[in-house]
């Protein structure tokens, strides 16, 4: 069965902190590892990371993949209370045939990221 | 602008009450996608598809049906066998190839009355 776990479960920081979420996981067949922000509805979508971009920024926020440990971390500099949401990683495992994927995604239980003013 | 539509935003459900919850995307994604949400434990899967017509189980398909008649619109109904339906439902679409992120709905919450 395909696992993702997310650590911390939940963190409160101030404004101007740095921050740093960790996913790791064991799947069977590994594609990608994407990050969602999730503030009150919708998740939207952050990074994606695979075999051949192991590593991505935007702005603030950063992620890597460490393939031979299995894990991936989010990385978000001076923090901003915009920043307050939950943080959820998710693993795509695939699961088409022929080489396409369904996007078959087992998500993490996701952090809670909390930024006080 | 292009989105997925979900619909109602809030939901309540009777025992013994069959309901369905509506998902619709105009951006012509072929993939489909219906998640649960529970506190603590993150988005589980309930049903996917691929293409119109054809649709498989996630991982916890009990007490759940889908259709998928229309490229469009992926509705979801929630049975009285589904024991603990309250929850955060997400609807989700993708182009179907390595490479295509998901992106998600707004939602729609369930309550037991």
């Amino acid at each position: 069965e395909d696992k993702v776990v997310q650590s911390p479960l939940s963190l409160v920081v101030h404004e101007g902190d740095t921050v740093t979420l960790n996913c790791s996981y064991e799947v069977t067949n590994f594609r990608s590892l994407l990050w969602y922000k999730q503030e009150k509805k919708a998740p939207t979508f952050l990074f994606m990371l695979t075999s051949s971009g192991i590593e991505k920024k935007s702005g603030r926020l950063s992620s890597i993949l460490d393939k031979k440990e299995l894990s991936s971390i989010l990385n978000i500099t001076a923090t901003q209370t915009g920043d307050s949401a939950i943080y959820l990683c998710a693993v795509d495992s695939g699961g088409g045939a022929g080489g396409t994927s369904y996007g078959k995604l087992t998500f993490g239980q996701g952090t809670i990221l909390t930024v006080h003013p | 602008d292009g989105g997925i539509t979900q619909s109602p935003k809030y939901l309540f459900r009777k025992e013994g009450q069959n309901v369905t919850l509506s998902c619709e995307q105009n951006l012509n994604h072929d993939a489909m996608y219906w998640y649960r949400q529970d506190p603590g434990q993150g988005l589980r899967l309930i049903y996917y598809s691929q293409i119109v017509n054809d649709f498989q189980k996630g991982d916890i398909a009990e007490g759940y049906s889908v259709s998928r008649e229309k490229k469009e619109s992926f509705p979801l109904t929630v049975t009285s066998a589904q024991k603990n339906p309250t929850a955060f439902y997400l609807c989700a679409s993708s182009k179907p190839r390595q490479g295509q992120p998901q992106h998600f709905g707004d939602g729609t919450r369930l309550s037991i009355l």
